[in-house]
């Protein structure tokens, strides 16, 4: 299963927009990024998925260059209630070990007023 | 849509005792479910994998026959903590898979062992 590397934390002031870059060196062809927030004792929900160039959502957008090395997850006018810790998976499809998801630290991201 | 429910919410239970963790996809079938435990202030750790009509798949580490899995239906997985004790206290979720692969998350369980 790739491996990711994403910073441990990172703080941000109301209204700004934040950028969370992933790395996932030994991605593999199969493989989609994933990205999910989750609250203390809540469970992870689920932000956004892509495989290539640019997805975008009604929460977030994510950014992946051409080779798929890394990802950047795009956070517009964060608010309070955005503080929470944001996961980087790399999703393997097909084949063993299919939607296995190995959790790294993540990133703590805190909004400051 | 991709309702992932989990019951109860937190339980309380004397050490030795069995525990038993419900996990239900909502609106969805999903022939994948996962066991997760989080321990605080760390990450979560995969437990196993379950599929409908099979038995389950266990990461290594994780005794099997302490943590029973059951996936009778397309709907529900459930977890069993057998004889549990105080170091088994913790968070644990389950996800299930939906219909366009993304893997959903349960609130999580929160478990005390006295």
């Amino acid at each position: 299963l790739a491996k990711t590397t994403q910073p441990i934390s990172m703080d941000s002031y109301e209204g700004q927009e934040v950028n969370i870059t992933c790395s996932h060196n030994n991605i593999a062809t199969n493989d989609y990024i994933t990205w999910y927030q989750q609250f203390p004792s809540q469970g992870p929900r689920f932000i956004i998925q892509g495989y290539k160039t640019k997805v975008t959502n009604e929460v977030a957008s994510l950014f992946i260059p051409a080779d798929r090395k890394s990802s950047t997850l795009s956070l517009p006018r964060v608010s309070l209630s955005d503080t929470a810790v944001y996961y980087c998976l790399v999703v393997p499809r097909g084949g063993a070990g299919s939607y296995q998801l190995t959790f790294g630290k993540g990133t703590k991201l805190s909004v400051i007023p | 849509g991709a309702v992932v429910s989990q019951h109860p919410s937190w339980v309380i239970c004397k050490s030795g005792t069995s525990v038993k963790i419900e996990c239900r996809s909502l609106d969805f079938q999903a022939t994948t479910m996962f066991w997760y435990r989080q321990f605080p202030k760390q990450s979560l750790m995969l437990m196993a994998t379950s599929n409908e009509g099979s038995k389950a798949t266990y990461e290594q580490g994780v005794e099997k026959d302490k943590f029973l899995i059951n996936h009778a239906s397309l709907t529900l997985s459930t977890l069993t903590v057998t004889s549990a004790h105080p170091e088994d206290s913790s968070f644990y979720i389950c996800s299930a898979v939906g219909r366009t692969d993304t893997q959903y998350f349960g609130p999580g369980t929160r478990l005390t062992v006295l």
